[in-house]
This record gives C-alpha cells, structure tokens and sequence, in this order.
C-alpha cells in the first residue's frame, strides 16, 4: 500500500517542550514538504526538501526544524521556540521528473497542555 | 505568503446543483492545481492546469484559467453529498521547483 504516513495522529506538548512529528513515504519521491494549517485556513509552507541531505526555510520556518537523512523520511521538530504551535501540520511529497502534484499524508494535530 | 484569495469563503447548495469556486493569485505562474480537503484529513489533489491552458475536465470537475485576469474556477457539477468538503487552490510560481502557494479555500456543504 504504497502513500504516505504520518504520526502520532493526536499529539500534545508541554511548554518548554520540543516534539518530533513523523513522516514517512514509499513513493520513491526526491521532494517532500511541510505546512502548517490553523483553523479556516489555508496551508503554509514550513520547509521543504528536494533531495536527500538537502532542505530549505519555507514561509513560516521559525521555531521548527527538519532532518532528510533519508530519501523515505522527513521528520519535524517543534521546538520550544514556536510559540504557537498548536496547529495541523501536513507532510506532502512530491516525484521529480516532471511529477507536478503532491500527495498528502493525513496529518498530525498538535496540541498545548 | 498567501498568493491565492478564494471566493466565496463558504457554500451551501443542495445536491444536483452545481458548485462554483473562484481563486485569484497575484503573480505569474507555471501551474495552477485544485484540492480538496475533507474535515480533519489531508489533501487530495483533483486536477492541474498549465498556465498555457485555458479550460480542463475531469468527471464531473470543470476548471477555467484566465491568466489576463490572474483567475481561476473549479466548477462542480451535479453536486453530492460527498462533495462536502474544503476546496483550495493552490500555484506553482513560474521558474519555481514545485513549491505550492494555497489560498485558504472554499468550504461546500451540500445537503442531501
């Protein structure tokens, strides 16, 4: 069953907290991508990574960051410094060689205690 | 930066009838793509138009590009109830490597 996963599909951070989300695909794909969706609103962009060992700053990167150590894997990290995190945060990947679409994983909401 | 204002924000038609959405961007591009989000789930990508391209169906979808007017809008037609759901647009800058610009979307209820 070939797509793309991400977990946990609930989790909540303390204050001072950093937390990783996951995400992981079998798509075979070089680009993969994270946004971040607060409510009645549209996706916005957090990083994005074209290719294994590579990663850029999206629109709204403060306060996250990323690893691509693997081309299947793209995991964030919400640290401490991203005041507002509570959000929906959505993984999408991406095929090269002319693939222009991006497929989404169901996402993970994160909540404050 | 969001590129894409939709309009209008919410619909609510009854099923059969037909649904349309509006999406204006600010600045050239490469591509336009429309999805759709079902409550709480990720994004499922219905259909791309190329910025040399003018109108495209799929099934029941019909979309238009006017690139002098900087738009575009997703028809829906024959509506169901399963079609209750957010709609966004979303551009691929021209030049650009694949990053989508969304605008924050159209919710559609249809009732059955």
């Amino acid at each position: 069953d070939g797509g793309i996963t991400q977990s946990p599909k609930y989790l909540f951070r303390k204050e001072g907290q950093n937390v990783t989300l996951s995400c992981e695909q079998n798509l075979n794909h070089d680009a993969m991508y994270w946004y971040r969706q607060d409510p009645g609103q549209g996706l916005r962009l957090i990083y994005y990574s074209q290719i294994v060992n590579d990663f850029q700053k999206g629109d709204i990167a403060e306060g996250y960051s990323v690893s691509r150590e693997k081309k299947e894997s793209f995991p964030l990290t919400v640290t401490s410094a991203q005041k507002n995190p509570t959000a929906f945060y959505l993984c999408a990947s991406r095929g090269t060689g002319g693939g222009e679409t991006q497929y989404f994983g169901p996402g993970t909401r994160l909540l404050v205690l | 930066s969001q590129q894409g204002e939709e309009d209008p924000q919410a619909l609510s038609i009854q099923e059969g009838e037909n649904a349309t959405m509006n999406c204006s961007y600010k600045t050239s591009i490469n591509n336009l793509q429309w999805y759709r989000q079902n409550s709480g789930r990720g994004l499922v990508h219905l259909i791309l138009i190329r910025s040399n391209e003018r109108e495209k169906h799929s099934g029941r979808l019909r979309v238009t590009l006017d690139t002098s007017k900087k738009s575009s809008s997703l028809l829906i037609t024959a509506s169901r109830a399963a079609d209750t759901a957010s709609y966004f647009c979303a551009t691929v800058l021209s030049g650009n490597t694949g990053k989508l610009i969304f605008g924050q979307g159209t919710t559609l209820q249809v009732k059955p």
